[in-house]
Formats: structure tokens, sequence, C-alpha cells
């Protein structure tokens, strides 16, 4: 069975430019999550979607944006990176239902320079 | 607000000693679930164990347990057998029930990482 695949795994960008990232979801999972993850902040949640709709959203400026696709594959956007968006992010797909946890993928590590 | 603690940003263990690593967190809640992840150099979370609060007894996963206090809102894992490929950083999540539509988020302790001596 695949697991959750994110795609780049590794993207350097300067500052000003816009990036999407990629995540597929486990066959059957129908909510995807995102998560920022820098040494400073530790693990921050951004945005959770299911059935194409978000539910819920971290607290981010509204220049991270995500979206998620009939087939739950989902992307985020952010645009006019900071160098402060130098980050880890993670994307988790999970079953909707209660106790189910949480599959994570490799997650793409972005640079702004 | 729900908050997610753990003290410990680094333990050493002897290869097949036992470990424990804590975490406590705070929250009004009565129902909700907790999760240990593990997340290796290769940067995947993994999952390593996860306890429903309404569940007296603790989860166990192989080499792996938890001790959940509920009143003391502590929960801390216990790792047996230290083996090599246990080393990693090892994080404590939180989540609310799901039956509200807010809580679709895990809430992150800042991580222990765990070194395993030959």
């Amino acid at each position: 069975k695949a697991g959750v695949t994110q795609t780049p795994r590794y993207l350097i960008k300067t500052r000003g430019q816009q990036v999407t990232l990629s995540c597929s979801p486990i066959s059957g999972h129908r909510s995807v999550s995102w998560y920022q993850q820098t040494p400073g902040q530790g693990l921050q949640f951004l945005f959770e979607y299911f059935s194409e709709t978000q539910r819920n959203k971290g607290n981010f400026p509204g220049r991270f944006s995500g979206r998620q696709f009939s087939n739950s594959r989902s992307e985020m956007n952010v645009s006019t990176l900071e160098l402060g968006d130098s980050a880890l992010y993670l994307c988790a797909s999970s079953l909707v239902g209660q106790g189910y946890g949480y599959t994570f993928g490799s997650g793409t590590r972005l640079t702004v320079v | 607000a729900q908050t997610v603690t753990q003290s410990q940003p680094e333990m050493s263990v002897q290869e097949a000693e036992t470990v424990t690593l804590s975490c406590t967190y705070d929250t009004s809640e009565s129902d909700y679930y907790l999760f240990w992840y593990k997340q290796p150099p290769s940067r995947q979370m993994i999952l390593v164990i996860r306890q429903e609060a309404y569940k007296q007894q603790n989860a166990t996963e192989n080499r792996f347990s938890v001790n959940f206090q509920k009143a003391a809102k502590s929960f801390s894992l216990k790792i047996s057998d230290s083996q090599l490929g246990d080393a990693a950083m090892y994080f404590c999540a939180y989540r609310s029930d799901l039956s509200m539509d807010s809580n679709y988020q895990l809430i992150w302790g800042a991580g222990t990482k765990l070194i395993i001596k030959p």
C-alpha cells in the first residue's frame, strides 16, 4: 500500500516568489492536513481539508493557502515568499473517524534565499 | 487552548536498556486523543502509539508502552530493550475529540531527541 507522497522533496526559492507543494494521500484517506516544522517554532498546524473543503486553518497569514482535489490530492501554495518561510512542510492523511492517527509523508524541505 | 510540554530536549540510553520520555499536556476537555510520533533523520513522522482518553488501560505496541495519567495530565512513553533504530526525535501530540469541526489538528510538544548508545 503506497504511503503519503509529497513532492518535491527539496525546493530552493527566492524571496518574493511563490511556491506550490503537492501531497498525495494514502488511497481511501479523505482527510489531508498540512504542518510547518521549523527549529524555532516546532510543528505548527497550517490547515486541514476533507472532501475538497477546508475545515480548519491555523494561525498563518493569508499568503499560505491550499486546496484539495476530488481525488483527495492536496496542494499548498505560499505566495510572496519570505526568509522565515524556510521550513519542512509535512503533509498527513487520515481516515475519517475517531481514534485514527495521521500518516505522514516525508515532507518538502523549502529553503528561501 | 490546549498545550503539550516535553521537558526533556534530549535523552540517552544504553542499547537494550529501558528509557522513559515525558509528556504533559493542558486541556479542559474530557475526551481527546494522545499520540507519540517518531521522526528519524529521514524526516517522516511515524506513529508509535496512540491513546484514547476515555480508556483507562495504557496502550502498548510491542516494546513501546505508555503511562497515561489522566488526572495528572501526563502521558509518558516507555521504550523497552532499546535498539539503535529507535534513535530519533520523539514528539508527543494531542488531538481533541473529532465531534467539533475546529478540532481537526494535532497540537505538538517540542520533541525529545533520543540517543541510543551502542
